[in-house]
């Protein structure tokens, strides 16, 4: 079974600074998507990025970017220029290729310091 | 293009009774997931529905049930309800077909069991 984890519960950045976020999976599968969702205290669930297990070259969506690592099955979230927008829940998410099921981590709860 | 829309945002039910959520897809969007979220297990499949049919199922015990309809919008059936189904249960939908199919959340329904 695919499993996700997130071993960091809480993380703290001071504002405008960088923070990377860790996850890994496992799977045996060689066809599956990534995902980083945003929770704020609001409980909508943004999706924040995408990543391909396909593709060798890291996703980035303006001060968001991952270090996806196949082989070590390891996929981080780095925030730059960190917001207080940017505080948030964050859950990061496996999906199977020709499967609709997410399966998410625990998330980690992000707080930023201005 | 409207969002994915959940009703209601709330509800409060005793034990035994029985609940019914209503889940409303961005348009032309035909797959519909089912999260349940709650501070112990975390976020947790329940089912997907594509085109009326369910595609795809968690482990959840049958009290449980969801439909589709031919518009998509979608309905979680939750009978005899017991205390720890007290949660914030989410919404996604996605295209259904073709990948990433990336799937946006609604805002979520919050049951209450007393």
């Amino acid at each position: 079974a695919q499993t996700v984890t997130q071993s960091q519960p809480e993380m703290s950045v001071q504002e405008a600074e960088t923070v990377t976020l860790s996850c890994t999976y496992d799977t045996s599968e060689s066809d599956y998507y990534l995902f980083w969702y945003k929770q704020p205290p609001s409980r909508q669930m943004i999706l924040v990025i995408r990543q391909e297990a396909y593709k060798q070259q890291n996703a980035t969506e303006n001060r968001f970017s991952v270090n996806f690592q196949k082989a070590a099955k390891s996929f981080s979230l780095k925030i730059s220029d960190s917001q207080l927008g940017d505080a948030a829940m964050y859950f990061c998410a496996y999906r199977a290729g020709a499967n609709s099921k997410l399966t998410f981590g625990k998330g980690i709860t992000l707080s930023v310091r201005p | 293009k409207a969002g994915v829309t959940q009703t209601p945002r709330y509800l409060i039910k005793t034990r035994g009774q029985q609940v019914t959520l209503s889940c409303s897809p961005i348009s032309g969007h035909r797959s519909v997931s089912w999260y349940q979220q709650t501070p112990g297990q975390g976020l947790q499949f329940l089912f997907e529905y594509f085109s009326e049919t369910q595609r795809n199922k968690g482990n959840f015990p049958g009290r449980f049930s969801g439909r589709q309809f031919s518009n998509s919008r979608s309905e979680m059936n939750v009978s005899t309800l017991e205390l720890g189904d007290s949660a914030l249960y989410l919404c996604a939908s996605s295209p259904g077909a073709g990948a990433p199919r990336e799937q946006f959340f609604g805002p979520g329904t919050r049951l209450t069991v007393l």
